[in-house]
């Protein structure tokens, strides 16, 4: 069954610093897609990167970076030079392919990133 | 500004009661989607329409409904409230129903609806 595991509840990351969110996957499907969002404490939710399975390189977003080790069935993001507003809960995300015409994604259960001044 | 609105924000409303959450999509995007978020379940996947047809059924109780309008807006119907419907609701859209590039068919998601049931 498709499943997203994140397993780091809360991390704390260093102004200025980088840091690393964990993401792994569990699917059957050959093509499937991965995401990234962020969750401010204001509630909404704001895309932040995208990695297809078939695509070559990592993703990279400005800041934003995607750690893609298919083999491994991981998806990690990483956050260069982190900023007092990158504090945030992060959520993993997958969507497969066209099986069974469902669309929606599955998310993992977050990880809350707080960056300190 | 992802470009989906919802309204209310917020809404507080007692057991029993039926309420309607409204979606607009971005500009363009064919599909919309709800999701619920909760403390104990996290976010899950309600609903898919696409151009006015539904094409994907998560967790939806059968107590909830929806549906899409001609003018591509969707409202969330929740009835027979109960306390553990409290969450944040949220709309996304995308552009495409699918298709080659399905993978890459990127979500935006809305502010969400806050709703409380005392």
């Amino acid at each position: 069954a498709q499943k997203i595991t994140q397993t780091q509840p809360g991390m704390f990351v260093q102004e200025k610093e980088a840091v690393t969110l964990d993401c792994t996957y569990d699917t059957s499907d050959q093509s499937y897609g991965l995401f990234w969002y962020k969750q401010p404490s204001s509630g909404e939710m704001i895309f932040l990167i995208y990695q297809g399975s078939y695509d070559e390189q990592n993703a990279t977003e400005g800041r934003y970076s995607l750690n893609f080790q298919k083999a491994r069935k991981s998806a990690n993001l990483v956050i260069s030079a982190s900023q007092l507003g990158d504090s945030a809960m992060y959520f993993c995300a997958m969507r497969e392919g066209l099986r069974d015409s469902s669309y929606k994604l599955i998310f993992g259960s977050g990880t809350r990133l707080l960056v300190r001044p | 500004d992802s470009g989906v609105t919802q309204t209310p924000k917020h809404l507080i409303t007692a057991t029993g009661q039926r309420v309607t959450l409204r979606c607009s999509p971005r500009s363009g995007d064919l599909s919309v989607y709800w999701y619920q978020q909760s403390l104990d379940q996290g976010l899950q996947f309600l609903i898919q329409y696409y151009n006015g047809e539904e094409r994907a059924k998560g967790n939806i109780l059968e107590r909830f409904s929806a549906q899409q309008f001609p003018d591509l807006h969707s409202e969330l119907n929740l009835s027979s409230l109960e306390l553990g419907d409290s969450a944040l609701y949220f709309c996304a859209s995308s552009t495409r129903r699918g298709g080659a590039e399905v993978n890459a068919d990127t979500q935006y998601f809305g502010p969400g609806t806050r709703l409380t049931v005392l």
